[in-house]
């Protein structure tokens, strides 16, 4: 069974430029994930999708960050502008169902950005 | 919000011993609680989990205990092997939501 897959790896950005990430879950799976994870710290949610509706997005800064599951399959998160801040891995991650409710989330590799 | 805590960043034990590994919550409300293990450059990988109907899941080398009242869990490795080197973070989950530990940094020393 193919993992979660996310693209870029890596990505250097000038602050102000924008950047997007791409996810595809686990086939079938309906609930996808982003977290961002600066260094040292655990993984914070920044939005959760059920199949193409978004179920959280409280700590999603909206002025910037953007995300979209159009079909409810592959998701992309935009940051535009970019802040130093936000240099962090961004995590993608899907479980087989309805959103918490004892549901094992599966990561990607995710996307080292770093804003310079 | 630190609703799970990690208090020790990082852990070094010996090849063949026991490894320890610690995970306090605050949120009455979480009711299923995960450990993954995170290699560099690779996403968390799902370990092992326990629901809070139980106080002890066990998988192979890994066991998870869980003290409901003293809101706190922890991961056993018996034996550590050098392979089990990474960063292991817990979290905690209720119907809505998952928050994560900041993560402790596990080295396993042959």
């Amino acid at each position: 069974e193919a993992g979660v897959a996310q693209s870029p790896r890596y990505k250097i950005i000038e602050k102000r430029q924008s950047v997007a990430f791409w996810c595809n879950p686990i086939s079938g799976h309906a609930t996808l994930y982003w977290y961002q994870q600066i260094l040292g710290q655990g993984p914070k949610l920044l939005i959760q999708f059920q199949n193409n509706g978004v179920v959280d997005d409280s700590q999603l800064p909206k002025d910037r960050f953007s995300a979209e599951r159009l079909k409810g399959v592959d998701s992309t998160l935009k940051i535009q502008p970019a802040k130093l801040e936000d240099s962090a891995v961004y995590l993608c991650a899907s479980s087989l169902a309805l959103a918490g409710a004892q549901e094992t989330q599966y990561f990607g590799p995710g996307t080292r950005l770093l804003v310079l | 919000d630190q609703q799970v805590k990690q208090n020790s960043p990082s852990l070094s034990v010996q090849e063949g011993r026991i490894s320890i590994l610690n995970c306090d919550y605050t949120n009455s409300m979480f009711d299923y609680f995960l450990w993954y293990k995170k290699y560099p450059a690779e996403g968390p990988t799902f370990l092992i989990s326990i629901s809070s109907i139980k106080d002890k899941n066990e998988d192979g080398r890994f066991t998870v205990f869980l003290n409901k009242s003293a809101k706190h869990l922890s991961l056993h490795i018996v034996p550590s092997q050098p392979g089990d080197s990474a960063v292991y973070f817990c979290a905690a989950s209720d119907d809505n939501d998952m928050r994560f530990g900041a993560g402790t940094r596990l080295t396993v020393k042959p």
